[in-house]
C-alpha cells in the first residue's frame, strides 16, 4: 500500500522561503510529484523527481531521497498568490497517489 | 493546449440513483484517473486505468464502478448512489507511467 506524509499547514511571510517535507512508504517507486492547488481550482503540476537531488525551477526547487523516502518543496521569495494548498504524490507502477497536502499561506 | 473534460461542475442526486460522470481528454494519453477530494483527506483514487478497456481498483474503489471504451473517454459509475459519496471528484490523465497528471475542474457532487 501507500503512506504519504506531509504537514497539514505551514505559515509564512511575503519574500520568505518555506520548505514543505513529504515522507513516504510505498510497495513499488516511479517518481514523484509536486502540485500545486489554489483553492475551487484543479491541481496544477510543479515538479518531477524520480531520481536523487534537486531539481530546481524557477522560484521553487524539489528534492528528492529515494533511500530515505523523502522529499521536499521549497518555495522562495514567497509572493501571495503561492497561497494555496501543495499535494505531494508518488507513482507506483501506473498507479498515481496523493497525500494529504500542506496549506501555505503567505502573510503581508 | 492540454484539455481535460469533465461533464458537469456540479451536480445533485438521490439516494440510490445511478449516477454518471463522464471525463473525456483529448492529448491521446494512455492513463486516466479518477479522485474524490475530501476536506483533510487530500485526494483519494478511486479507479484507474492505463488502457483502453483496462482499469485498475484505487483505494477506495467500494460503491464505484467505471468503464473506458474508448482511450479518450473515462467515465466513474455510483450504481446507487448514497450521502457518503457526497465529494468532489476530479479526473486526470498523463501520457504514460513517468509523466505528469492533468486534471479536470472537477464536479461537485451532493447526494440528498
Amino acid at each position: 500500500g501507500q503512506n504519504i506524509d506531509q504537514p497539514t499547514e505551514m505559515t509564512a511571510t511575503e519574500g520568505a522561503i518555506v520548505q514543505i517535507n513529504c515522507t513516504y512508504q510505498t510497495s513499488g517507486f516511479n517518481g514523484l510529484f509536486w502540485y500545486q492547488q489554489h483553492a475551487g481550482e484543479a491541481p496544477t503540476f510543479l515538479s518531477y523527481n524520480v531520481l536523487d537531488g534537486l531539481e530546481e525551477k524557477g522560484r521553487f526547487s524539489s528534492f528528492l531521497s529515494r533511500s530515505k523516502g523523502y522529499s521536499y518543496l521549497l518555495l522562495k521569495e514567497l509572493q501571495m498568490k503561492d497561497s494555496a494548498s501543495y499535494l505531494c504524490a508518488v507513482k507506483d507502477d501506473y498507479k498515481l497517489s496523493f497525500g494529504a497536502g500542506t496549506t501555505v499561506t503567505v502573510r503581508a | 493546449d492540454v484539455k481535460v473534460t469533465q461533464s458537469s461542475r456540479y451536480l445533485v442526486k438521490r439516494t440510490g440513483e445511478k449516477v454518471f460522470l463522464e471525463c473525456v481528454q483529448d492529448m491521446d494519453h494512455e492513463n486516466m484517473f479518477w479522485y474524490r477530494q475530501d476536506p483533510g483527506l487530500g485526494l483519494r483514487l478511486i479507479y484507474f486505468s492505463y488502457d483502453v478497456k483496462m482499469k485498475e481498483k484505487g483505494d477506495i474503489p467500494e460503491g464505484y464502478s467505471v468503464s473506458r471504451e474508448k482511450k479518450e473517454r473515462f467515465s466513474l459509475i455510483l450504481e446507487s448512489a448514497s450521502t457518503n459519496q457526497t465529494s468532489m471528484y476530479l479526473c486526470a490523465s498523463s501520457l504514460g507511467p513517468n509523466t505528469e497528471a492533468f486534471f479536470g475542474q472537477g464536479t461537485r457532487l451532493t447526494v440528498v
